[in-house]
């Protein structure tokens, strides 16, 4: 039973525009949504996350949108850069949980110049 | 601030022999620890986590076992690997709390090849 999905396996955006990388989770319970960023043969990176009494939070460049009726949040980047580059998961936990994680199987962001 | 490190970065191993993967974490107390896997081309697959010394949860049957023999220290070990056991070994820590916003944090991960 896959709790949290990315649907889109890989994501492709030219140098400055935006990126959305979408996210769909099933589980009612969770009330805390992440999102990490990884490089190959790197630990995961945290990004920002997002409480579920918010729908929207931002931090520089990124910002994570929750929206709790439809399930589903999204982290926009602006602009993009190259760095930008990886595979992007989202993540998230709730009630007595014990701060365990359910990721999403990722996207991979590729930006180009 | 806090630091987690785990190693070895690399390493090759035939099958039926052992494993033993270590994880420490510095800068923190009563972690709450963690022990992740990514397979290749898949997300990121809980395999234990710990809330405390000698308190290990196992979240899939498998030919894994951890152990917590010290506050922050975690370690991953096989008696007897199996080529299914090849794959990306991430630690992780977070704020030894039992529910709220948590984050989680990971360490350099460990790439095992079973051959």
């Amino acid at each position: 039973d896959q709790q949290v999905k990315q649907n889109s396996p890989s994501l492709s955006v030219q140098e400055g525009r935006i990126s959305i990388l979408n996210c769909d989770y099933t589980n009612s319970m969770f009330d805390y949504f992440l999102w990490y960023k990884k490089y190959p043969a790197e630990g995961p990176t945290f990004l920002i996350s997002i409480s579920s009494i918010k729908d929207k939070n931002e931090d520089g460049r990124f910002t994570v949108f929750l929206n709790k009726s439809a399930k589903h949040l999204s982290l926009h980047i602006v602009p993009s850069q190259p760095g930008d580059s990886a595979v992007y998961f989202c993540a998230a936990s709730g009630g007595t949980s014990y701060g365990k994680l359910t990721f999403g199987q990722g996207t991979i962001l590729t930006v180009h110049p | 601030s806090q630091t987690i490190h785990q190693w070895p970065a690399t390493l090759v191993q035939p099958v039926g022999s052992p494993l033993s993967l270590e994880c420490t974490v510095e800068g923190t107390s009563n972690p709450n620890l963690y022990w992740y896997r990514q397979a290749a081309g898949r997300g990121l697959q809980l395999l234990f986590y710990s809330v405390g010394i000698g308190q290990i949860s196992s979240e899939v049957p498998q030919n894994l076992s951890a152990s917590r023999p010290q506050d922050r220290q975690f370690i991953l070990s096989s008696k007897k690997l199996l080529l299914s056991d090849s794959g990306f070994y991430l630690c992780a820590w977070s704020v030894g709390r039992t529910h709220g916003e948590n984050t989680i944090y990971f360490g350099e991960g460990s790439w095992l090849t079973v051959v």
